[in-house]
Formats: C-alpha cells, structure tokens, sequence
C-alpha cells in the first residue's frame, strides 16, 4: 500500500521567501506530525494533529511557522520569512492516533529545504 | 531538559560481525521507546515499540532490550551485512502528554563493510 508521501523532495530558496510544504499521510491515520531534522541532530517535533485540529503545536519554533491540515487529510507546513537557520529536513509522520506511547507513527522520505 | 542519548555517534563494521548500541532516556514518566532505521534518501522505518520493563523484540538479525528502571534500551545486529547500513534512531515517549510525540536521540550511523 502507499505509504507517507511528501512534495518537494527538494526544496532551495532565498531568505526571506515563503515556502509550503506538502504531506498525504497514510490514508485512515487520523494523527499526523511534523518533525525538523537539522544537521547533526535528531528530529525534533513540530506540531500534531488529531483529525483537523492541531493538537500540540508546542514544538514550532516562532510565528513564522505554520501548519495546515483542512480536511483532516493531506497537511501543509507553511514557512513565512525564511532564514538560514530554517535549512533541514523536514519529516512528516502519520499514524492511527491511538491512546498509549505504543502508536507506531509511519514516516515519509521528507523534504529537504535549503535558504540560501 | 530531558535528553536522550545514543551511542556511539558512529559505528564501522565488517561484514558478519555482531554489533550492539545504546540509547539512554529519562527513566521518570516513561511511556514507551521506539526504534527506527532510517537508511539515505528512504523513509524512516520502524523497527519496535517497546513499552515495558524487561521487554526484548526481535525482528530477523535485529534484538532490542528496554530497561526502563534505569533508562537505558540497547538495540543488536547479529551477523551484520551491507544492507544493515543506515543511521538508527531511538525515540522515548513520555508520559502524560496528550500527544504521543517522540522525542529522538541523534542517532547512530552504521556502516557495514563487505
């Protein structure tokens, strides 16, 4: 079955510009995550979703990041201003969302953003 | 800050040699430890979930441990082979959130050489 997709697979853009990208998570997860992997380090998580609704958007680092998830479906992470600092991969996961640390949440290839 | 750790940061084997590495994590409000192999330019794949103290999973040549009292998991390769190189991640869960949000160490990169 298809797994977690993700678009672009590359992405390279200027400083200061906005960029979208984009998540089709496994179809009937309800749960869908992003996570940041930047150079030398682990992913870091970003945001939640439950169905429509971000539910922990603990992890986005300020008010240029946002996320999107409109019909509980595919979600966009949505970059506003980007700086250098901003240049990783960025993963996204999707799972059933059930209760209990055991939900085995299903990666895609992410997508990696370069800010030049 | 609650951390988790991996090591060693890089591992180089031969071809058929048994390999080990550790993950550490708060042993306070443990939920659950996953393991995932993430080889280059593929998706993350999930080895195991592990939740309880004492636990061992196994998956072909691959075995993990949890111990959750002292906060340590340690994932094995028996007989490793050149497929077996990726970076392997391990991730805790912590408990009481409402979201089951992983929280990675770095990773251990393993190169197997034929």
């Amino acid at each position: 079955g298809a797994g977690v997709s993700q678009t672009p697979s590359n992405k390279v853009t200027e400083k200061g510009k906005y960029v979208e990208l984009r998540c089709d998570p496994i179809s009937g997860h309800t749960a869908l995550y992003w996570y940041r992997q930047s150079l030398g380090q682990g992913p870091e998580f970003l945001i939640y979703f439950q169905g429509t609704g971000a539910a922990d958007d603990s992890g986005l680092p300020n008010d240029r990041f946002f996320a999107v998830r409109p019909e509980g479906s595919v979600s966009t992470l949505k970059i506003q201003r980007t700086e250098r600092g901003d240049s990783a991969v960025y993963l996204c996961a999707s799972s059933f969302g059930l209760a209990g640390g055991s939900d085995t949440q299903y990666f895609g290839p992410g997508t990696r953003l370069t800010v030049l | 800050i609650l951390n988790v750790e991996q090591s060693p940061q890089s591992l180089h084997v031969q071809e058929g040699d048994s390999t080990n590495f550790t993950c550490s994590f708060p042993s306070s409000n443990f939920y659950a430890l996953h393991w995932y192999r993430w080889e280059t330019a593929k998706s993350p794949e999930a080895l195991f979930v592990m939740t309880l103290n004492g636990d061992e999973k196994k998956k072909g040549r691959i075995s993990a441990t949890l111990n959750t009292k002292e906060g340590y998991s340690y994932l094995y390769i028996k007989g490793s082979q050149p497929e077996d190189s990726a970076t392997y991640l391990c991730a805790w869960v912590p408990y009481g959130g409402a979201t089951n949000k992983l929280i990675f160490g770095t990773g251990t990169l393993l190169a197997v050489q034929p």
